[in-house]
């Protein structure tokens, strides 16, 4: 299974854009990426999920270069709210059946 | 439909002792999936099951622990003879196959601390 790195930690104010890059060198040709969101004593939820290029929903935006090696994870206007541990996940397609890794702890300042 | 449930919330056992946790996923969901996170690390995956059929156990998971999911419904996980490493917050997750890949819906959790 595809490894991947991303910051340990970050620090935004509110209302700023954060972008949080995930590298995943060995990522196979059936392999999505997957980030979550965590929050403290809660269960991960889903944010976004791609293959390839630029995926957009209502909470986020997430870029995939052509040779997909990593991602870019890009939250606009950030507020306090979303103090959160976010994860990049590298799942085979159709399953979830992967260890997360220690993600990257967001901490928006006031 | 509530989501995808987990009980107990919290449980706090002797070591020794065997421990099952319950898991309602969502009624449509056909896949099951068990995970395990401690503190400061990222939830790692235990097994899962499509339907009733167990399909995937991780190297990690010790003979003590085991996971059923009869008529493809609830799920339990039973740890056996519980150790102090055990001690972890035990996630569930559900997901629909479908034509394309999609998102695991995930649990509270149940709290697990062996003394």
């Amino acid at each position: 299974l595809a490894k991947t790195t991303q910051p340990i930690s970050m620090d935004s104010y509110e209302g700023q854009e954060v972008n949080i890059t995930c590298s995943h060198n060995n990522i196979a040709t059936n392999d999505y990426i997957t980030w979550y969101q965590q929050f403290p004593s809660q269960g991960p939820r889903f944010i976004i999920q791609g293959y390839k290029t630029k995926v957009t929903n209502e909470v986020a935006s997430l870029f995939i270069p052509a040779d997909r090696k990593s991602s870019t994870l890009s939250l606009p206007r950030v507020s306090l709210s979303d103090t959160a541990v976010y994860y990049c996940l590298v799942n085979p397609g159709g399953y979830q059946k992967v260890t997360f890794g220690i993600g990257t702890k967001l901490q928006v300042i006031p | 439909d509530t989501g995808v449930s987990q009980d107990p919330r919290h449980k706090i056992t002797k070591r020794g002792q065997n421990v099952t946790f319950r898991c309602d996923p969502i009624s449509e969901h056909n896949r099951l999936y068990w995970y395990r996170q401690t503190l400061g690390q990222g939830p790692e995956f235990l097994t899962y099951f499509q339907n009733e059929a167990q399909l995937e156990k991780s190297r990690l998971l010790s003979d003590r622990f085991s996971a059923e999911r009869p008529k493809g419904s609830f799920s339990t996980l039973e740890i056996q003879r519980t150790e102090q490493g055990d001690s972890a917050m035990y996630l569930c997750a559900s997901s629909f196959t479908g034509p394309m890949n999609t998102e695991a819906f995930f649990g509270q959790g149940t709290r697990l601390t062996v003394v």
